[in-house]
Order: structure tokens, then sequence, then C-alpha cells
């Protein structure tokens, strides 16, 4: 089977840094994808990773290791807008497809 | 470009009953996935369509069944529907293996 830990609420301040953190178990590790989503809202993609290190997009970034099977979220410059859902989502490689496994979803609240 | 977009908005429908939801892809993206939200959990993959063929399939019955067609639009269809069957359903396009596009979703609710 396969599974994914993400804590379910992390709360930080306006201008701070947060970090989200993913574990998995699954086999065929394909990568690692992060989705933010808003109450009400659709999943929106934020990051990928298939290999190890970190990618950086503005003030998000994603780290992968797979050798630790664990990745994180790291926001910075907190703002109110990042208030949402965070979900980490594995995608395994199956024949001539990648299946995708999301978490639970990590709720942020970003206080003033 | 567009971005994907879903039909209808928010549907009612009673226990037993037949819905059919329907996805139209971002420009270009010959993908589908389809996935199921309970509300306070993650989407759960229920089929994916490439290229008008189902392409893998998560841990759904088969009264979820899905078309897709050459524009590469795509239908989701569930017949018999149970009261469990009220979620928030999406469907995300995309064209390689990294990022997946959400559509805004059908919110479901059987009575």
């Amino acid at each position: 089977g396969q599974s994914l830990e993400q804590p379910s609420e992390v709360t930080a301040v306006e201008g701070a840094i947060v970090q989200i953190n993913c574990t998995y178990q699954t086999s065929g590790f394909y990568g690692l994808s992060w989705y933010q989503q808003h109450d009400g809202g659709a999943p929106t993609f934020l990051s990928y990773n298939a290999l190890d290190g970190l990618e950086e997009t503005g003030r998000f970034s994603s780290f992968l290791s797979r050798s630790d099977s664990y990745g994180y979220l790291l926001l910075q410059e907190l703002q109110m807008k990042d208030s949402a859902s965070y979900f980490c989502a594995v995608s395994r490689a199956l024949y001539n497809f990648n299946k995708f496994y999301f978490g639970s979803g990590t709720k942020l609240n970003v206080k003033p | 470009e567009t971005g994907v977009t879903q039909s209808p908005t928010h549907l009612i429908k009673t226990r037993g009953q037949q819905v059919t939801l329907r996805c139209s892809s971002q420009s270009g993206h010959n993908t589908v996935s389809w996935y199921q939200q309970a509300l306070g959990q993650g989407p759960q993959f229920i089929f994916q369509y490439y290229r008008e063929e189902e392409n893998g399939r998560g841990n759904f019955p088969p009264r979820f069944s899905g078309l897709q067609f050459p524009n590469y639009s795509s239908e989701l269809n569930v017949n018999a529907l149970e009261l469990d069957d009220s979620a928030l359903y999406l469907c995300a396009s995309s064209l390689d293996v990294g990022a997946q596009y959400f559509g805004p979703g059908t919110r479901l609710t059987v009575t």
C-alpha cells in the first residue's frame, strides 16, 4: 500500500517562514508534488520534485529526499493570502501512467 | 489559454439515481484524471484517461465510469448513487508527469 503523513494544522504569523513536512511510503515512487487549496476552491499546483534537492519558485520552495521518503514545502515571507490547505501528493509510476496519491492536507493559518 | 472547466457547479441527486459530470481539459492537455474529495480530506484518485483510453484506476467500484473524447474533454458517470458519494468531484488535466491543473469541481449532494 501507500501512505502519506503531513501535519493537520500549522499556525504562523505574517512575514514568518513555515515548513510543512510530508513523509510517504509507496512503491514505484516517481515524484512528489505540492498543491494549495483555499476553502471552497480547487487545488492549485505549486511544485514538483522528481529528484533529490530543493526547487525554488518565488516565496515557495520544495525539497525532496528520496532515500528518506521525505519532503517539505517551505513558505517564506508569509502573507495572509497564504492561509489555505496544502497537500503533498506522491506520483507512483505504474506501467505507462502515473497514479497520484494525496495526503490529508495541512491547514495553514496565517495570523497578523 | 483556457483553464480546466467543469459542469455543473452543484448537483443534488437522490440515492439510486445516476449522474454525469463533465470536464474540459486545459488546451493541449491529453490526460485527464478524476478525483473525489470529501470534506476535510485530500483528493482520492478515481481514474485517469489518456488519449481516450482509461489509463489507470483507483479503489472505486465499477459504478464509477468515464469517457474521454477526441478533444480530450471527459465525463465521469456514477450509477446507483449512494449517500457516501456526496463529495466534491475534481478533474485535473496534465501534459506530463509533473503538474496537474484542476478544475473548480462539482459539488455533488446525494440525499
